[in-house]
């Protein structure tokens, strides 16, 4: 495997549902993010782990819920969602500080809140 | 805060021709990078190319290049030679540096490429 790679691709939930999505990143990288792509909206970062510090939006709802066990996984826990929160979730990873900081994104999770 | 402006929604070019995609940014950092990232249809965001806010040259990837102005705040993408798999969405993007790495995104320019 190579890059960023998220799991699952789609996901279908009910709003009482708990899930989880998976992001692993294989590029030796040290700063791992969480965005959200809703229609026509600009992406918007949820979370940020950098260096064991986690930064996060002020705004993403406590029923979303992050976890970074290493500089190689990044979780995102999700619970009792609203059907708003469907969207494409993208997980991102990047070296920092220094240099470029070019943040190398997965695939997607396309998630469905019913 | 940081703003990024893509003013076209979409655009059109034939196969083969050049097209700019226009994106200007708003910052008070000295230092800031900016990236051009693309989206195709199946949703990953594809790093393109980067111009750091101290480079003296435009940035240049094959096909990509990066038309910066510093003074006028703009950073737009010019693709040559425009071919049929170019058809993706392309949004422009401002790092800014510090504990929060954040990339703040424009919304973005639906390209198509017609045959």
């Amino acid at each position: 495997e190579t890059g960023v790679t998220q799991t699952p691709r789609h996901l279908v939930m009910g709003m009482t549902n708990k899930k989880s999505l998976k992001c692993e990143q294989h590029l030796g990288h040290n700063a791992m993010y969480w965005y959200k792509q809703s229609a026509k909206k600009p992406l918007e970062l949820m979370f940020v782990y950098s260096l064991e510090e986690r930064v996060e939006n002020n705004s993403v709802p406590s029923r979303f819920s992050p976890e970074c066990p290493n500089s190689s996984h990044l979780f995102l826990h999700l619970h009792t969602l609203q059907p708003e929160d469907s969207a494409l979730y993208l997980c991102a990873s990047s070296q920092a500080p220094g240099g470029r900081e070019t943040q190398y994104f997965g695939p997607g999770t396309r998630l469905l809140v019913l | 805060a940081q703003k990024i402006t893509q003013t076209q929604p979409g655009m059109f070019v034939q196969e083969k021709e050049a097209v700019t995609l226009d994106c200007t940014y708003d910052t008070s950092d000295p230092s800031y990078g900016l990236f051009w990232y693309k989206q195709p249809s199946s949703g990953e965001m594809i790093f393109l190319i980067y111009q750091g806010s101290y480079d003296q040259q435009n940035a240049t990837e094959g096909r990509y290049s990066l038309n910066f102005q510093k003074a006028r705040k703009s950073a737009n993408l010019v693709i040559s030679a425009s071919q049929l798999g170019d058809s993706a969405m392309y949004f422009c993007a401002q790092l800014r540096r510090g504990s929060a790495r954040q990339l703040t995104f424009g919304s973005g320019t639906q390209l198509t490429v017609l045959p």
